[in-house]
């Protein structure tokens, strides 16, 4: 079956420092959808791509999506305590575009 | 707009009992989803609903049933509660044709002993 994977699993680093997670689907996907959950919170929609190649930022988040439409990554620029959180990547299963394959998260501390 | 809300927030069960956990959502959404989440597993799909009066099976649906009765509403009932249900439990709600993602409840953290 369709699965999603993220790396790294766990990422620690000091704040100031960038920060990278990255989105492997077993499928083609026709978008790919990131969330945040702060701990202890709820995922929070951050944005959805939809085109081979196309790149998104929001303030120092950038987001990309890969050229074969099966893999994506989250780039964090100068990370803040206020990143602190599991950043989630989701694309449509292929036999219902209703609902989403979630990856497993990739959990990110940040060290002030 | 309250968004989309979930009670209760908490709640401890015995193993055997039975309970409702309900999700509502003011945003007029037509696609409703119960999800489960486990720690190191992300988040699985248990039951979900493309409107009013429609229910259909995700990935880790025994044990659980579910209604959509009102369109505003999303109920999940546990049966008969097991160890293996302890989980937080996160409701969400989407707008059809629109690149919004889906909008998530507060969650409800089970406990079953």
């Amino acid at each position: 079956g369709q699965q999603v994977m993220q790396i790294p699993q766990y990422q620690h680093v000091q704040e100031g420092e960038d920060f990278t997670t990255y989105c492997n689907s077993s499928t083609t996907l026709s978008n790919i959808q990131w969330y945040k959950q702060r701990p202890g919170g709820h995922p929070v929609f951050l944005i959805q791509l939809v085109k081979s190649g196309e790149v998104k930022k929001q303030k120092r988040l950038t987001f990309q999506f890969g050229e074969a439409k099966k893999n994506s990554s989250l780039h964090i620029t100068a990370t803040q305590t206020t990143d602190v959180g599991t950043y989630f990547c989701a694309g449509p299963r292929e036999t219902s575009g209703s609902r989403l394959t979630f990856g497993e998260g990739t959990q990110l501390t940040v060290n002030p | 707009n309250a968004g989309v809300t979930q009670t209760p927030k908490f709640r401890v069960l015995k193993t055997g009992q039975s309970m409702t956990l309900l999700c509502a959502q003011d945003m007029n959404h037509e696609y409703m989803y119960w999800y489960r989440q486990d720690p190191g597993m992300g988040l699985r799909l248990i039951h979900y609903s493309v409107g009013e009066g429609t229910t259909a099976k995700g990935e880790v649906p025994d044990g659980y049933n579910v209604s959509r009765l009102k369109k505003q509403n999303f109920l999940l009932g546990l049966e008969s509660a097991a160890p293996s249900q302890t989980s937080v439990y996160f409701c969400a709600s989407r707008e059809t044709g629109r690149d919004l993602g889906q909008f998530f409840g507060p969650g409800t953290r089970l406990t079953v002993l």
